[in-house]
């Protein structure tokens, strides 16, 4: 089975611009892939924030945007946002079998 | 509005077996995947595995290949999701997750299944 692998951990301060990347084992991170990301915050679910890519699901506000960048899926938190702070998670599809990456700790400072 | 609702807490002896189940409501369960993640303490989500309930077929992860069995009851709305020879590494929360305009849309509130002696 493949490995996603993230950042354990990343800090941004307030109003300021971060970058999470999800890459895998087997090669570049493609749109193939299906990359979506997740926000949790402790004691509750996840909540869907980008699917296939790019593509934002209805709530989260707009400094947050997906990409490919380097052979990687990547998060760009524009603006972040005391509110921001949470462990993001990527999730890759291969061939319809699906594998998180380890989690990014985020913490706004 | 979907909604989706777990059964309560397990705690099983190690060699055991539980059945988790997911109950849905609101919206058309057969068409939408239902996607099963769980979380060990303290630790990153990890895919079990999932069902498309109108066709019934099932996929895995690797890892739980062989001891799990995720079903889906059209007529009650439910899945569940099965996970045998339990161990203390599969003490975890299991979340149930439904596709709307997303694999991901919708999660139940998640089931804690402790495994312990």
């Amino acid at each position: 089975q493949a490995v996603v692998t993230q950042e354990p951990s990343l800090t941004v301060s307030p109003g300021g611009t971060v970058t999470l990347t999800c890459g895998s084992s087997t090669g570049a991170v493609t749109s193939g892939h299906y990359p979506y990301w997740f926000q949790q915050k402790p004691g509750q679910a996840p909540r869907t924030l980008i699917y296939d890519t790019s593509n934002k699901h209805s709530w989260p506000p707009a400094r947050f945007s997906g990409s490919l960048l380097g052979g990687k899926a990547a998060l760009t938190l524009s603006g972040a946002q005391p509110e921001d702070e949470a462990e993001y998670y990527c999730l890759l599809s291969y061939s319809g079998v699906w594998v998180f990456g380890g989690g990014t700790k985020l913490t706004v400072l | 509005q979907v909604q989706l609702v777990q059964s309560g807490a397990e705690v099983k002896k190690p060699g055991s077996s539980v059945k988790v189940s997911c109950k849905a409501s609101g919206g058309t369960f057969s068409s939408y995947t239902i996607s099963w993640v769980r979380q060990a303490p303290g630790q990153g989500l990890e895919w079990v595995g999932r069902i498309i309930p109108i066709l019934g077929i099932a996929n895995y992860a690797q890892k739980f290949q062989g001891r799990v069995t995720i079903t889906a009851d059209k007529s009650t709305s439910t899945a569940y999701m099965e996970l045998s020879s339990l161990r203390s590494e599969d003490t975890a929360v299991y979340y149930c997750a439904r596709a709307g305009s997303t694999d991901f849309d919708y999660w139940g509130q998640g089931t804690l299944v402790s495994v312990s002696s």
